[in-house]
């Protein structure tokens, strides 16, 4: 039973166009989203979040989106750059989960190329 | 100001050992949370304890997992008679208080052979 879902395992995007990455989630007690890069053989990084009464937060060149109603949200990286290329994790959290406690996401694979 | 710290960062261990897996909190953090990442998959939620305290372990196996964090010292996290299928990346993390940013440790890959 995933709660959050990541579906597309991988992306590929040239350097300077945007990047969208996508993620949807069963669990309406969640109220805060948030993303996580990772890089190999490193802990996830926090990148940024969202609580469920925003629908955009935005920090450089960062912007998540959350559509509640379709319990998805998005993130847009512009202009991605080499350096962006990472796993990136979606995770959320919510009144009836314990402390801080995180429901991730699959992952996706962003590949940005030179 | 260190980060989460986790030793040993790569552990091997043959089928039916024990693995002991370490965490330092971030200073002055109360609240730590031990994930795992299997191959190919995101991280899932074993545990969740405050000092001396387990406050959640609903994502912890009922046999040979178990997780401490004491008053003084690291929190552990114990894996009896390890198997092949626990081999992944075991992730710490840790909070000031509820409501508050989680931090990552790097993990520990425990490859059991």
């Amino acid at each position: 039973d995933q709660q959050v879902k990541q579906n597309s395992p991988s992306l590929s995007v040239q350097e300077g166009r945007i990047s969208i990455l996508n993620c949807d989630y069963t669990n309406s007690m969640f109220d805060y989203f948030l993303w996580y890069k990772k890089y190999p053989a490193e802990g996830p990084t926090f990148l940024i979040s969202i609580s469920s009464i925003k629908d955009k937060n935005e920090d450089g060149r960062f912007t998540v989106f959350l559509n509640k109603s379709a319990k998805h949200l998005s993130l847009h990286i512009v202009p991605s750059q080499p350096g962006d290329s990472a796993v990136y994790f979606c995770a959320a959290s919510g009144v009836n989960n314990a402390g801080n406690m995180l429901t991730f996401g699959g992952g996706t694979r962003l590949m940005v190329k030179p | 100001n260190a980060g989460v710290m986790q030793n040993p960062r790569h552990l091997v261990r043959r089928r039916g050992q024990e693995a002991r897996l370490r965490c330092s909190p971030m200073k002055g953090h109360s609240h730590v949370y031990w994930y795992r990442q299997l191959p190919e998959e995101g991280l899932k939620f074993m545990v969740y304890l405050q000092k001396e305290n387990i406050i959640d372990e609903s994502g912890m196996p009922k046999e040979r997992f178990s997780a401490e964090f004491p008053k003084e010292g690291p929190s552990i996290l114990r894996i009896q008679q390890v198997v092949r299928g626990d081999s992944a990346a075991y992730f710490c993390a840790s909070s000031l208080g509820t409501a508050q940013l989680t931090f990552f440790g790097q993990g520990t890959r425990l490859t059991v052979v």
